[in-house]
């Protein structure tokens, strides 16, 4: 069964870093980019960013670059998102998702359960 | 940055065709995929390249894109149907969401 496997909930203060994680199985990691979504309580899906695990090349959306980052651990087939200080903003449930398809015709087929992250003084 | 616009709510009675669109500038030029989230869930891919519906999503649900608008339409829609529905493009490696429909079967 393809699935990906994420990391549980964490409650951190503000100023803590954080880094959670998502494992692949069921597939070969290295073919399929993985990316991050944000959902904020009560709020929609926000695209973060995401990571090519072969070579570990990321992009990020604008919103988010420079505030988080994405790595790989493809020998273990698992993708990180890590922050080095959090705020109280950063509260949200974070998904990973598999991208298949090409180019032009990117999907997220595969999500993860979500990791829930509370920033609370 | 490229923004795609949902209405933020549709309301359907059982049996009848739901549409839910999705905007944004020359979208038809970009393949756009839907998003269906029920509550405490995570979200589901229930269809892809505009139209075409992943393995185990009912045929009910159909896809167009054209112009500068995508339609999710969900003919015969169930009360199992009832959640919110994201459309997803994207513009220069970037992904974009819409801020999300939540349909309610009434």
């Amino acid at each position: 069964e393809v699935q990906l496997v994420q990391s549980g909930a964490e409650v951190k203060k503000p100023g803590e870093s954080l880094r959670i994680s998502c494992e692949g199985s069921g597939y070969t990691f290295t073919i399929y980019w993985i990316t991050w979504v944000r959902q904020m309580p009560g709020k929609g899906l926000e695209w973060m960013g995401r990571i090519d695990p072969i070579d570990s090349y990321t992009n990020y959306s604008p919103s988010f670059q420079g505030h988080v980052t994405i790595s790989a651990d493809k020998s273990i087939s698992t993708a990180y998102l890590q922050w080095s200080s959090l705020k109280a903003s950063d509260t949200a449930i974070y998904y990973c998702a598999r991208i298949s398809g090409s180019s032009l015709d990117y999907y997220m087929d595969v999500w993860g359960k979500g990791t829930t992250v509370t920033v609370s003084s | 940055s490229y923004e795609l616009t949902q209405p933020p709510s549709v309301s359907v009675s059982p049996g009848q065709t739901a549409s839910i669109t999705c905007s944004g500038d020359k979208l038809g030029d970009k393949y756009a995929c839907w998003y269906q989230q029920k509550p405490g869930q995570s979200p589901v891919l229930v269809i892809y390249q505009n139209h075409k519906r992943p393995s185990g999503i009912p045929e009910r649900f159909s896809g167009s894109n054209s112009g500068n608008t995508a339609t999710l339409t969900i003919s015969g829609t169930q009360a199992m149907d009832e959640a919110a529905y994201y459309c997803q493009a994207w513009d220069s490696n970037t992904g974009v969401f819409g801020g999300g429909t939540k349909l309610t079967v009434l």
